[in-house]
């Protein structure tokens, strides 16, 4: 069984500094994918950033980077710059990778408060 | 390009009523997955349909069932609502491929029920 764990639940930052949001998880599969989410007070998920378990390198998007350790079983999502915007519930998550499609599975997730 | 469509965004059900909610797919998906988010807590999933048919289903009684139809759009449906149904549901829509990266998962803004 795969498990997300965040053990943040919540989270201030300053406005444009740089703030890391942790996630491990555990998993017995060989192939699987990490992803964080972002999801404002309307309750939309809004994908910010992949990880594959077999990519060498870090995944970045823009603001967004992935802090991937693999033998930590960690996926720490950093935010540069840090916009009011940002302001949000984040979600780590996961699957299995194979072909079809396999259910991803979210932590419960760290409220991030952006600060003036 | 719509994305992901669902309705209603928010009702109101009492105790032991039925529910109906909906989902459009992005367009050129073809597989609609339903998850339960339940305040403060991360998404668990439900089910998933392609092809008309339940593919794979999380720990969810059998009140939880589902219908696609052959534009791939899905319903959700909950019998003899509990109060511990109140939660948002979120429909997310994906290609079936066998590959696998993060930006192919689409989450509509979800359908927020109250069972009182």
């Amino acid at each position: 069984a795969q498990k997300i764990t965040q053990t943040q639940p919540g989270m201030f930052v300053q406005e444009k500094e740089a703030v890391t949001l942790d996630c491990t998880y555990d998993t017995s599969d060989q192939s699987y994918g990490l992803f964080w989410y972002k999801q404002p007070s309307s309750g939309e998920m809004i994908f910010l950033i992949y990880q594959g378990s077999y990519d060498e390198q870090n995944a970045t998007e823009g603001r967004y980077s992935l802090n991937f350790q693999k033998a930590r079983k960690s996926a720490n999502l950093v935010i540069s710059a840090s916009q009011l915007g940002d302001s949000a519930m984040y979600f780590c998550a996961m699957r299995e990778v194979k072909s079809g499609n396999t259910p991803l599975v979210f932590g419960k997730g760290t409220r991030l408060s952006v600060i003036a | 390009d719509a994305g992901v469509t669902q309705s209603p965004t928010h009702l109101i059900k009492t105790r032991g009523q039925q529910v109906t909610l909906r989902c459009s797919p992005k367009s050129g998906h073809d597989t609609v997955s339903w998850y339960q988010q339940a305040l403060g807590q991360g998404p668990q999933f439900i089910f998933q349909y392609y092809e008309e048919e339940e593919r794979q289903r999380g720990n969810f009684p059998d009140r939880f069932s589902g219908h696609q139809f052959p534009n791939y759009s899905s319903e959700l449906n909950v019998n003899a609502l509990l109060l511990g149904d109140s939660a948002l549901y979120l429909c997310a829509s994906s290609p079936r491929t066998g590959l696998d990266s993060g930006n192919t998962i689409y989450f509509g803004e979800g359908s927020w029920l109250t069972v009182v």
